[in-house]
C-alpha cells in the first residue's frame, strides 16, 4: 500500500496559522478516525501531537489541532512558533491491524 | 514516566539477520501494544510492525515474509529480527509504545531513543 499523501514543505510566519493536509483513502483516512501526527525535529524520535484524528495528549498545546474530511486529515498549528519548524507526519490505520504513514511534509517558519 | 531504551547490533553485512531490542521502564507492559517503525536516512517513518504481550503480532505487508517479534514479559522488553538485509533496510530504527490493546491505533506517544543500523553490501 502507498504512502499517505502529505504536500513536501510548508511554510508561515510567528504567529500565523499553517495546515498540512494528509491524503489516503476510504481504506484508511476515510476509513477511520484513527489519524494520527508526528512532530519531529532534526536527529530526534518523533513526538506524538494528535491522535484518533483531533485528541491531543497531555502537555501538547492547543496551539496544535486536527481534523479530517473525508479521506483528508488536517493538522492545523496557529499561532506559529519558532520551535514549530520540524518536520510532521501523519499516520492512519488502514485496517487488518495496519498502520501506514505519510511521506512527511518540511515546516519552515519564515 | 515511561521511558523506551533499546539497543542491538549497528552494522550488518548483506544477508545477516538484525536484531534490536527495546525495554519498558514505567507504567503498564500489558495494556498496550509494542511498535518498531524505521527511518531510512532524510526519509520519511515506515511502520514494521506491533506485538502484544500475549504475542499476538502483526506486520507491515511489505516486510512480513522477513519479520519476527518477540516479547519477554518477564524483563518487560520486545525484540525485532529481520532477516537477509540489504542496503535498503539501513534505516534509524524506533521502538514505541501504541494504543492500548485493542483500542485506538497509531498512538505512538513513548518513543525509544533511535538505533542506526547500516547494512554494508
Amino acid at each position: 500500500q502507498s504512502a499517505l499523501t502529505q504536500p513536501p514543505s510548508a511554510s508561515g510566519s510567528p504567529g500565523q496559522s499553517v495546515t498540512i493536509s494528509c491524503t489516503g483513502t476510504s481504506s484508511d483516512v476515510g476509513g477511520y478516525n484513527f489519524v494520527s501526527w508526528f512532530q519531529q525535529h532534526p536527529g530526534k524520535a518523533p513526538k506524538l501531537m494528535v491522535y484518533d484524528v483531533s485528541k491531543r495528549p497531555s502537555g501538547v498545546p492547543a496551539r496544535f489541532s486536527g481534523s479530517k474530511s473525508g479521506n483528508t486529515a488536517s493538522l492545523t498549528i496557529s499561532g506559529l512558533q519558532a520551535e514549530d519548524e520540524a518536520d510532521y507526519y501523519c499516520s492512519s490505520y488502514t485496517g487488518n491491524n495496519n498502520l501506514i504513514f505519510g511521506g512527511g511534509t518540511k515546516l519552515t517558519v519564515l | 514516566q515511561v521511558q523506551l531504551q533499546q539497543w542491538g547490533a549497528g552494522l550488518l553485512k548483506a544477508s545477516e539477520t538484525l536484531s534490536l531490542t527495546c525495554a519498558v521502564y514505567g507504567g503498564s507492559f500489558s495494556a498496550f501494544t509494542w511498535n518498531w517503525i524505521r527511518q531510512p536516512p532524510g526519509e520519511g517513518l515506515e511502520w514494521i510492525g506491533d506485538i502484544h504481550h500475549g504475542g499476538v503480532t502483526n506486520f507491515n505487508p511489505s516486510l512480513k515474509s522477513r519479520v519476527t517479534m518477540s516479547v519477554d514479559t518477564s524483563k518487560n522488553q520486545f525484540s525485532l529480527r529481520l532477516n537477509s538485509v540489504t542496503a535498503a533496510d539501513t534505516a534509524v530504527y524506533y521502538c514505541a509504545r501504541g494504543g492500548v490493546f485493542g483500542g485506538s491505533y497509531g498512538e505512538l506517544d513513548y518513543w525509544g531513543q533511535g538505533s542506526l543500523v547500516t547494512v554494508s553490501s
